[in-house]
This record gives structure tokens, C-alpha cells and sequence, in this order.
């Protein structure tokens, strides 16, 4: 089944512990991307990647890191979560970001910060 | 800044009558369209695309585009209770040159009441 997965699906942590979330799609697409969903605020972009090795900022990077070394994964990293990172976010990809390309969803992970 | 504006809502329709939901953006390079239907607490799901001026229409959808006016908009005929959601707009593009995403609205509720 062609999907998006994304781990854990909910995270309570405390301020300043490093984390990862998870981010890995079985559809050999090219262009992966992270956003963040806060009520009012809408859908925000963190980071995305064209590509392997080829990574971005978004919109509201800071606080973030990302990697992409493998096409398939597309790791975020929280280095010291601060309780302003708390949301819910979701990662997505599409075979490329051009065209009638579609960007495909993950199930999201709810991350609270203490 | 490219932005993406849909009306607020909540909008509540009786079963069986046509929902309404408009969006303009502000990018007049922007190519491709997306309607996305979120339930609460759960990732976007694509319903429609489009590319060009017009309408297209896939069962109960049809979404219209006017890039003159900027405009985009989704009808949903014969509303039906499992159709209450939010709906959002997206638009592709770089964003003031730099950053490939989509831009999405803030999201307009629909209830349809039976």
C-alpha cells in the first residue's frame, strides 16, 4: 500500500530533550516536506526537500533541523524542544513539486512540550 | 508574501443542498490548485486539482478557476453529513522566489446538517 508513516504518532516530552520524528514513504517520490498545524494559524511549512542531499528552509525553520540521506526517509529533528514547538505536524510527499503532482499526507504526530 | 485566503466559515448547509467554498490567492504565477478535506484530528486528504481556467467536475465536486480574477472554488452538490470537515485551499509555487510549497488557507468548516 502506497503511504506515508510518520513516528511516534503522539510524544509528550519535556523542554530541551532532543527528539526525532519520523518521516518515511514507500512511493519513490522525489519532493518530501514538513509542516506544522496550529489552530488560527493554519498549515506552515518547516522545512522540505527537492530531493536527496537537497534540503530547504520553510517558512518557520528555526527551532528544526531535517536531514534527507535515503529518498524514502525524511527525518525532523527538534534539538531542544521549547513548549512553542507543541502542535501537530504532518509530514507529506509527491513524486516531484511541479505540475498535477499530488502531495500525499502522513497521519501526523501530536507533540506536546512540558 | 504569497497568500491564500478562503472565507472563514463555519458554513452550515441542510443535506442535500450545494456547499459553496471560495478561495483567492495572491501569486499571480501560481500553476496548480488543490482542494484538500481535513476531519478533525486527522491529516489532509486530496479531493481535487486544477490546472487550468474552468471547471472540472468528479462526482459530487467541481471546482472552478479563474486566474484572472484569482480565483478558486469548490462546489459540492447533494451535501451529505459525512461531507462536514474543513476544507483547504492550496496553491503551489515559490514563495518570493525561494521556498517550493504549498500555501494553504486557513481552512473553511462545513457542517452539513441532516
Amino acid at each position: 500500500e502506497a503511504q506515508v508513516t510518520q513516528n511516534p504518532r503522539y510524544l509528550i516530552t519535556v523542554t530541551g530533550k532532543k527528539l526525532t520524528v519520523t518521516c518515511s514513504q514507500n512511493m519513490n517520490h522525489e519532493y518530501m516536506s514538513w509542516y506544522r498545524q496550529d489552530p488560527g494559524l493554519g498549515l506552515r511549512q518547516i522545512y522540505y526537500s527537492m530531493n536527496v542531499e537537497v534540503t530547504d528552509k520553510g517558512d518557520v525553520p528555526e527551532g528544526y533541523k531535517v536531514s534527507r540521506k535515503e529518498k524514502r526517509n525524511f527525518p525532523l529533528i527538534l534539538e531542544s524542544p521549547s513548549p512553542n514547538q507543541t502542535s501537530l505536524y504532518f509530514c507529506a510527499s509527491s513524486l516531484s513539486f511541479w505540475g498535477t503532482d499530488t502531495q500525499y499526507f502522513g497521519p501526523g504526530t501530536r507533540l506536546t512540550v512540558l | 508574501q504569497k497568500e491564500v485566503e478562503q472565507n472563514s466559515g463555519p458554513l452550515s448547509v441542510p443535506e442535500g443542498a450545494i456547499a459553496s467554498l471560495n478561495c483567492t490567492y495572491s501569486d499571480r504565477v501560481s500553476q496548480s490548485f488543490f482542494w484538500y478535506r481535513q476531519y478533525s484530528g486527522k491529516s489532509p486528504e486530496l479531493i481535487m486539482s486544477i490546472y487550468s481556467n474552468g471547471d472540472k467536475e468528479d462526482g459530487r465536486f467541481t471546482a472552478q478557476l479563474n486566474k484572472a480574477s484569482q480565483y478558486v472554488s469548490l462546489l459540492i452538490r447533494d451535501s451529505q453529513p459525512s461531507d462536514s470537515a474543513t476544507y483547504l485551499c492550496a496553491v503551489n509555487g515559490r514563495s518570493g522566489g525561494s521556498n517550493y510549497k504549498l500555501t494553504f488557507g486557513k481552512g473553511t468548516l462545513l457542517t452539513v446538517n441532516p
